[in-house]
């Protein structure tokens, strides 16, 4: 248990669905990362939240939409994917504030089956 | 942030110590190293990070090299839950916003 909680583990969409990932920390960090981990590809970080605001986004598609609503929360909404965005997605959390930056937590992540 | 490289793969015995190798060339002077290792389907998890001294743990060791373009890990004795895929990233002190590679799959064999 790292203190980084996803849900769902495991979701299986339909290509015109929505749905929405949802990661929870208790650590009290307040920066929030989601990265994407595709089948024999590396981690690649996909949006970087820090104090609730959006400071990073990797040239994401829009049909993928996060959401930061306090320093705990972060939603990835998802809606119209399509077959290749089935990966594992991953949540992590850090603390950023001069000299207590701490290292990052991840979640178990989420696995995301498009269909 | 500056490129590592490591092997794809490594086997290691069972209560023997597995060195994992990490180049780090282009590494500027303020940058890390760090280590993260990713178990079968879940998150990876933080194991040691850097600057130039060498630094210990209760998971693993980390040598730096003198000209810091390199490193290894070490873990003293390696159990079948050390099984893993390893990643060496450089970067800025608390910047987690972290490059991984392609990493090292580090077997361990009963």
């Amino acid at each position: 248990e790292t203190g980084v909680t996803q849900t769902p583990r495991h979701l299986v969409m339909g290509m015109t669905n929505k749905k929405s990932l949802k990661c929870e920390q208790h650590l009290g960090h307040n920066a929030m990362y989601w990265y994407k981990q595709s089948a024999k590809k590396p981690l690649e970080l996909m949006f970087v939240y820090n104090f609730k605001e959006q400071t990073e986004n990797n040239s994401v598609p829009s049909r993928f939409s996060p959401e930061c609503p306090n320093s705990s929360h972060l939603f990835l909404h998802l809606h119209t994917l399509q077959p290749e965005d089935s990966a594992l997605y991953l949540c992590a959390s850090s603390q950023e504030s001069g000299d207590m930056n701490t290292e990052a937590f991840f979640g178990q992540g989420t696995r995301l089956t498009v269909v | 942030d500056a490129k590592t490289t490591q092997p794809t793969s490594m086997d290691c015995a069972e209560g023997r110590a597995a060195n994992l190798p990490c180049n780090h060339s282009t590494i500027s002077g303020n940058e890390y190293v760090y280590w993260y290792r990713q178990i079968h389907s879940q998150g990876p998890q933080y194991i040691i990070h850097g600057l130039k001294n060498n630094e210990t743990n209760e998971m693993a060791s980390l040598i730096i090299t003198e000209d810091r373009k390199s490193s290894t890990l070490i873990l003293p004795h390696a159990t079948l839950r050390d099984t893993a895929v390893y990643y060496c990233i450089v970067a800025y002190f608390g910047n987690e916003k972290l490059t991984f590679g392609t990493g090292t799959r580090l077997t361990i064999i009963p």
